[in-house]
């Protein structure tokens, strides 16, 4: 079975620092990988996928992941840190479903405090 | 573009009555549609698919006459929590991936259902 996993359940940076916020997976086959935000009281905001090409993704507000086949890690990343950014982080990987449908399959998630 | 609604964003209700949760796609045709429950601090938990004009496909211990889906437009799906009692209480998040569009999911903002 697909899986994820985000080894730190928070992680926190100086705003203006770089930051990255770790994710490994399990797949058979090539992996989907998906990283989504979550502020409080809200639904995702999708951030950035990897499906096949460069092995650095570039997604929205300035983040970045870094595909690592060898490491089995997609983890993300952002140069400078914004208080802004503040928020939970969820890693998930494409699963096929029973009914042939796409399915994510999300980790645990990582909170990320930045500080001012 | 890919923005996804949901309504209410909130309810709170009395036990043993029905809570229906509306999902729309509001900028694109969904071919799919997901519904996840979340609870505190937890991840993400996939509930059922739904696919516009098909019966919808429950994950595992996920109770298909408690938890009514219908997906009557490439638009629209809506969940109902039938009987509802205080642990169904939780945060529902709907997803909606693009026809034709495959493996991004586009998620709404949440409805918070608090059931006394």
């Amino acid at each position: 079975a697909q899986s994820v996993a985000q080894p730190e359940d928070q992680v926190n940076v100086a705003e203006g620092n770089p930051l990255t916020v770790k994710c490994t997976y399990s797949v058979s086959g090539n992996p989907y990988l998906f990283w989504y935000v979550q502020y409080p009281n809200r639904g995702l905001q999708f951030l950035l996928k990897y499906i096949t090409g460069d092995n650095l993704v570039k997604g929205s507000y300035g983040f970045e992941a870094e595909f690592n086949k060898s490491q089995t890690s997609f983890h993300l990343k952002k140069p400078s840190a914004l208080v802004s950014d503040s928020a939970l982080y969820f890693c998930a990987v494409r699963d096929i479903a029973s009914g042939g449908y796409n399915k994510l399959i999300f980790g645990a998630g990582t909170r990320l405090a930045v500080h001012p | 573009g890919a923005v996804v609604s949901q309504h209410p964003s909130w309810v709170i209700c009395k036990s043993g009555t029905s809570v229906k949760i509306e999902c729309r796609s509001l900028d694109f045709q969904a071919t799919t549609m997901f519904w996840y429950r979340q609870f505190p601090k937890q991840s993400l938990m996939l509930m059922a698919t739904s696919n516009e004009g098909s019966k919808a496909t429950y994950e595992q211990g996920v109770e298909k006459d408690k938890f009514l889906i219908n997906h009557a437009s490439l638009t629209l799906s809506t969940l109902t929590v039938t009987s509802a009692h205080p642990e169904d209480s939780s945060f529902y998040i709907c997803s909606a991936a693009l026809l034709g569009g495959g493996e991004t999911q586009y998620f709404g903002p949440g409805t918070r259902l608090l059931v006394l």
